[in-house]
């Protein structure tokens, strides 16, 4: 049961390189998140997707792009990344009720993102 | 707009002793709430949630959280904690749009349960 899991775990990247967060979930969930978690802060949605093809703002999308061209997958991208982009990035999915409990959301192990 | 608050950034207790960690929320329209906890170094884990229905919600681990309206509060609490409940707790709330559900979580609180 692998449930939700992140590529890569660990990057470094310097300023204005380009990186992509792959995710990958194996529970045919319908939605799929990208949250940022940085100290005092909480966890912060960036984009969200609520089924294939189909993706939405959070609450702080500035800086990355996202894109779900099949149902099992939520990549996350840094086109040009800045140092206020160094962060723990986490996926997670949740089912509509149809496979599995509503509301529910399943979390990678995550990926931590340092830019010099 | 929907936010959750969790006024206590640090939490100690001794283990057997009850627990609790605050959450306070602001939603429009009807509640959902949740509690997730995060290990070092793991993502979150679900522990319990609130919809509807009794105000007393049982979760994983022993643990509960008490949904009181007229003080928008969800409180997790437990009645005896064990060194293993130490870790990072984390409230949350769904609000609904029309382009899905979005979650709003809090700062977090970091529980710590001394032998």
């Amino acid at each position: 049961n692998a449930g939700v899991t992140q590529t890569p775990k660990f990057r470094v990247l310097k300023t204005g390189q380009s990186m992509t967060l792959l995710c990958a979930q194996d529970m045919n969930h319908e939605y799929m998140y990208w949250y940022r978690q940085d100290p005092g802060m909480g966890l912060r949605l960036i984009h969200y997707s609520v089924g294939e093809g189909t993706t939405a703002k959070g609450e702080v999308p500035d800086g990355y792009n996202v894109s779900r061209l099949k149902k099992q997958n939520f990549l996350l991208g840094l086109e040009s990344a800045a140092p206020s982009q160094t962060s723990v990035y986490f996926c997670a999915s949740s089912s509509t009720g149809v496979r599995g409990p509503k509301n529910i959301q399943y979390f990678g192990a995550g990926t931590r993102l340092s830019v010099l | 707009a929907q936010s959750v608050a969790q006024p206590e950034d640090q939490v100690n207790v001794a283990e057997g002793n009850p627990l609790t960690v605050k959450c306070t929320y602001s939603v429009s329209g009807n509640p959902y709430l949740f509690w997730y906890v995060q290990y070092p170094n793991r993502g979150l884990q679900f522990l319990l949630k609130y919809i509807t229905g009794d105000n007393l919600v049982k979760g994983s681990y022993g643990f509960e959280a008490e949904f009181n309206k007229s003080q928008t509060s969800f409180h997790l609490k437990k009645p005896s904690a064990l060194v293993s409940d130490s870790a990072l707790y984390f409230c949350a709330v769904r609000a609904s749009s029309n382009t899905g559900n979005q979650f709003y979580f809090g700062t977090g609180t970091s529980l710590t349960v001394i032998p």
